[in-house]
C-alpha cells in the first residue's frame, strides 16, 4: 500500500510565477480532496473531487487556484501569480466513500514559499 | 457555526505515563469523528476514528471517547512514548450540501518528558 503521493514537497518560488503540484491518491479511491496549512493551524478545506467531477470548492479558492482530475486518478493543483499569503502547506487526501466511512489519508504534503 | 476546537493548545506528560488531549466540537449533527497526528514537516496521520452511535472504541494504547451530551471528544494515549510526541488534531466529518468535510481544530502539541 503506497498511500497518498505528493509532489514537489518543496517548492520556492517569487511572487508572481505560477506553480503546479501533484497528487496521486490511493489505488482506487475515488475520492480527493486538497487542503491548505499555514504554520500553528489545522488544515482548511479547499476542494475535493468524487472520481473526475471537481464537487466542491471553499471560498478559499480564488480564481487564482485551479484543480483538475482529468481521469479520476490524479489530481494536480495550480496556482496562478503567486502571493507571498499563498506560503503554505498543501496537502491531498483521499478517501474511499463507502456506506460505514469516510476514512481520509493524507499525504505529506507540498511546502510552497512565495519569496 | 462550524467549528472544532481543543481545550488546550500545549500538554507535556513524563515518558511512561498517559496523555489525554481533548476537543469540543459544535455541531451536533456531526456523525464521524477522527484524531490525526502530525509530525514536524509531514501530512496527518490517521489515528483512530468513532462513529456518533458509539461512545469509546480503542486502538493499539489509544482511546477515544465520545460524549454527545456536552459535544465532548477526547483522544488517551496509553504509556505515552518519546515517538508519540506531536501536534494532534480532531477533526469532524460533516455533511455539508451532500459533500463529506473534515472540519479540523487547531492541534494540541504533546511533548514527551524523558
Amino acid at each position: 500500500d503506497t498511500g497518498v503521493s505528493q509532489n514537489p514537497r518543496h517548492k520556492i518560488t517569487k511572487r508572481g510565477q505560477n506553480v503546479t503540484f501533484r497528487c496521486d491518491p490511493i489505488s482506487e479511491h475515488n475520492r480527493l480532496y486538497w487542503y491548505r496549512q499555514t504554520l500553528g493551524q489545522g488544515p482548511e478545506f479547499l476542494t475535493y473531487f468524487q472520481n473526475e467531477a471537481q464537487l466542491e470548492k471553499s471560498r478559499l479558492l480564488s480564481d487564482r487556484f485551479s484543480a483538475e482530475r482529468p481521469k479520476g486518478s490524479f489530481s494536480t493543483l495550480e496556482i496562478q501569480r503567486t502571493e507571498q499569503g499563498d506560503s503554505a502547506m498543501y496537502l491531498c487526501a483521499s478517501s474511499l466513500l463507502w456506506l460505514s466511512g469516510n476514512t481520509i489519508y493524507f499525504g505529506e504534503g507540498s511546502w510552497l514559499t512565495v519569496v | 457555526g462550524e467549528s472544532v476546537g481543543l481545550h488546550l493548545p500545549t500538554l507535556s506528560v513524563q515518558e511512561g505515563d498517559n496523555s489525554i488531549i481533548n476537543c469540543a466540537y459544535s455541531n451536533s449533527a456531526s456523525d464521524y469523528f477522527i484524531w490525526y497526528k502530525q509530525e514536524s514537516g509531514k501530512g496527518p496521520q490517521f489515528i483512530i476514528d468513532i462513529r456518533s452511535n458509539m461512545d469509546k472504541r480503542q486502538g493499539q494504547r489509544v482511546t477515544v471517547l465520545l460524549n454527545k451530551t456536552v459535544k465532548h471528544l477526547s483522544l488517551q494515549i496509553a504509556a505515552t512514548q518519546p515517538g508519540d510526541s506531536a501536534v494532534y488534531f480532531c477533526a469532524e466529518n460533516m455533511l455539508i450540501q451532500g459533500a463529506q468535510k473534515l472540519v479540523f481544530g487547531q492541534g494540541t502539541r504533546l511533548t514527551i518528558n524523558p
